[in-house]
């Protein structure tokens, strides 16, 4: 069973600070693996998405790494704004025989930027 | 173009009731899935469409969920005889098909059970 941890489970920085937010995952049999941001009240924000293949994707100022063999995956933010203040989650799409693809999530990091 | 869209934003019902949630997925999007977001169990995946086949039900937590979906498209997730462990935030998703593409997730219903 896919097992997802997220590390640290909250985060609070003055603004300007580069990010790094930890997750990782029990089972490497994965398709891709999604990084998404919820705002309060509501719903998902999908962020990046790193096919099982590659090693990271990059969006602006939001980077995403990959290492499938050791189940982690790090998204890393530069220059944060008070903007970023969310919390951020990571979710791998699971390939093992059977599955629909479905997500498992960590429980998430909430983070503050502060201006 | 129109993302995911979901109803009704919120619902408060009472305890017993039968309750209705709708998801409109992104046009085009053969795979449709629902997740739901608790405080206490964070988001977890209930149940899964991919075009004609048979639905992926592993993640409902009862017999009192159920959910079709329609034409391939509209889906209604049905929670009989709510109870109060059932309030939650319940979010749809849908992508281009299963596997490699991105998951789109609607707003979500906010389930108030009294």
């Amino acid at each position: 069973k896919q097992e997802v941890t997220q590390i640290p489970a909250a985060l609070s920085v003055p603004e300007g600070e580069n990010l790094v937010l930890n997750c990782s995952f029990t089972d490497s049999a994965i398709y891709n693996l999604q990084w998404f941001r919820q705002d309060p009240g509501k719903g998902l924000t999908s962020l990046l998405l790193i096919q099982s293949s590659q090693r990271e994707q990059t969006s602006g100022r939001l980077n995403a790494s990959l290492d499938k063999s050791s189940g982690r995956s790090t998204l890393y933010i530069a220059a944060s704004q008070p903007g970023d203040s969310a919390t951020y989650l990571c979710a791998p799409q699971c390939s093992f025989s059977g599955n629909t693809g479905k997500l498992i999530f960590g429980q998430g990091t909430t983070l503050q930027v502060k201006p | 173009g129109a993302g995911v869209s979901q109803s009704p934003s919120n619902k408060v019902t009472e305890k017993g009731k039968d309750v209705e949630l709708r998801c409109d997925p992104i046009s085009g999007h053969t795979a449709l899935y629902w997740y739901r977001q608790s405080l206490g169990q964070g988001l977890e995946f209930l149940i899964y469409f991919q075009g004609n086949s048979a639905p992926d039900k592993s993640g409902l937590p009862s017999d009192r969920f159920s959910a079709e979906r329609t034409g391939g498209s509209v889906s209604t997730l049905t929670i009989q005889r709510t109870q109060q462990e059932d309030s939650a935030v319940y979010l749809c998703a849908s992508s281009l098909e299963e596997g490699l593409w991105t998951q789109y997730f609607g707003p979500g219903t906010r389930l108030l059970v009294l």
